[in-house]
């Protein structure tokens, strides 16, 4: 079975400042990977996913993240935050033999941007 | 874009009671649809997979007896929270997958689109 870590439970950082989340996976098969954002009280919204081909993937409001296979690793990278960014971020993996029939999540981490 | 819409946005109701929530997408046809639990500062736990048609599919551990879904059309899932008790309360998101087929086979789609979310507190 497939699991997802995200070390990181917050992150503060200035508002300008480049900023890395990291997210780990473990699975025995090949995987899609997918970030998520979450605003408070709201659904999930799709910002980036990796289904095959390039590794460095782009996504909404200026963020990309890179698929690296030998670290097992899908973190998401912005150069420059603002303040709207601030929200949960999920990592999210799906086994490419299931599709998207189930997504496991990692835990979260809290993206807090000040002025 | 694929839409999906959740109802309602919350609800209260006292420890007993049966709740229904309703997900639908919008925009396409959904043969499958996912329901979600999120408690408070953590992450999603997919409760079942949900098949217009047939019984819905439920994760380990997750009461289908309590948890009620139901598929009945291409557009609509329902997830009832049957004699609902305080620990019931949570976060319910569902989500659904517009397109068909391996997703490598079409990127812009095959990608699962989530509602608002339901928040349920139980007196």
């Amino acid at each position: 079975a497939q699991s997802v870590t995200q070390l990181d439970s917050q992150v503060p950082v200035f508002e300008e400042a480049p900023v890395e989340l990291r997210c780990n996976y473990s699975s025995s098969v090949s995987v899609y990977l997918f970030w998520y954002v979450q605003y408070p009280n709201q659904g999930l919204q799709l910002l980036l996913k990796y289904l095959s081909g390039s590794t460095l993937v782009k996504g909404i409001n200026g963020f990309e993240a890179e698929f690296n296979k030998s670290q097992t690793s899908f973190h998401l990278r912005k150069p420059s935050v603002h303040i709207s960014d601030t929200a949960e971020y999920f990592c999210a993996v799906s086994e490419m033999n299931t599709g998207f029939q189930k997504l496991v999540f990692g835990t979260g981490t809290r993206l807090l941007v000040s002025p | 874009g694929a839409v999906v819409s959740q109802h309602p946005s919350w609800v209260i109701c006292k420890s007993g009671t049966s709740v229904k929530i309703e997900c639908r997408s919008l925009d396409f046809q959904a043969t499958t649809m996912f329901w979600y639990r999120q408690f408070p500062k953590q992450s999603l736990m997919l409760m079942a997979t949900s098949n217009e048609g047939s019984k819905a599919t439920y994760e380990q551990g997750v009461e289908k007896d309590k948890f009620l879904i139901n598929h009945a059309s291409l557009t609509l899932s329902t997830l009832t929270v049957t004699s609902a008790h305080p620990e019931d309360s949570s976060f319910y998101i569902c989500s659904a997958r517009f397109g068909t087929g391996p997703p490598s086979a079409n990127p812009g789609a095959n990608v699962l689109t989530f509602g608002a979310g339901s928040r349920l507190t139980v007196l």
